[in-house]
């Protein structure tokens, strides 16, 4: 069965800094997707970034980057020019590509964002 | 467009009692997924449908769970005889297909079981 750990609880950044958010995976599929979600306080969770596994190239999305070592099982999240508005609980989720879309999600890591 | 939705947002129930959660999907989408997220906890996958099918339901935490989606759109989460354990925020997302296409969440139900 697949596992998504995130290993740090809480993390905090100043406004305009820049953090990274860790995530580990343990699978043993070939193919699959990896996603970082973000859950403000008002619980609607919302999609950051998205890599495939068989895409060697890092994801990025405007000021969100993920770091992706495939052999390593590692999919942190880098979260550059930090705002106020990034303050949320951040989940890394697994998805196989084998079988039902299911999300296998972390246990979260919330970030505050300090002016 | 509109989003999903999930009604009603908060519930609070005696145990014992029976409960109904509802989803409404964003229209045209297939697939249709409840998560169940505990306090401090990322979400944990319940139940899946494709259209009507109920492809997948190894989530569902025991025999009191029952899910449905008789026409293919509206999802109906129900917990029968309802224990103090199963007080969470049950998350419902939909998503257009399979691939790799968004799953796109409600904001959930918080159910509590007094």
């Amino acid at each position: 069965a697949q596992t998504v750990t995130q290993s740090q609880p809480e993390m905090s950044v100043q406004e305009a800094e820049t953090v990274t958010l860790s995530c580990t995976y343990d699978t043993s599929e070939s193919d699959y997707y990896l996603f970082w979600y973000k859950q403000p306080p008002s619980r609607q969770m919302i999609l950051v970034i998205r890599q495939e596994a068989y895409k060697q190239q890092n994801a990025t999305e405007n000021r969100f980057s993920v770091n992706f070592q495939k052999a390593a099982k590692s999919f942190s999240l880098k979260i550059s020019d930090s705002q106020l508005g990034d303050a949320a609980m951040y989940f890394c989720a697994y998805r196989s590509s084998y079988n039902t879309d299911k999300l296998i999600f972390g246990t979260g890591t919330r970030l505050q964002v300090f002016p | 467009g509109a989003g999903v939705s999930q009604s009603p947002r908060y519930k609070v129930a005696k145990r014992g009692q029976d409960v109904a959660l509802r989803c409404d999907p964003i229209s045209g989408h297939v697939s249709l997924f409840w998560y169940q997220q505990a306090l401090g906890q990322g979400p944990e996958f319940l139940t899946y449908f494709q259209n009507e099918a109920q492809l997948d339901k190894s989530g569902l935490p025991s025999d009191r769970f029952f899910a449905e989606r008789p026409e293919g759109s509206v999802s109906t989460l129900k917990i029968q005889r309802t224990q103090q354990e199963d007080s969470a925020v049950y998350l419902c997302a939909s998503s257009s297909s399979g691939g790799d296409n968004e799953q796109f969440f409600g904001p959930g139900t918080r159910l509590t079981v007094l």
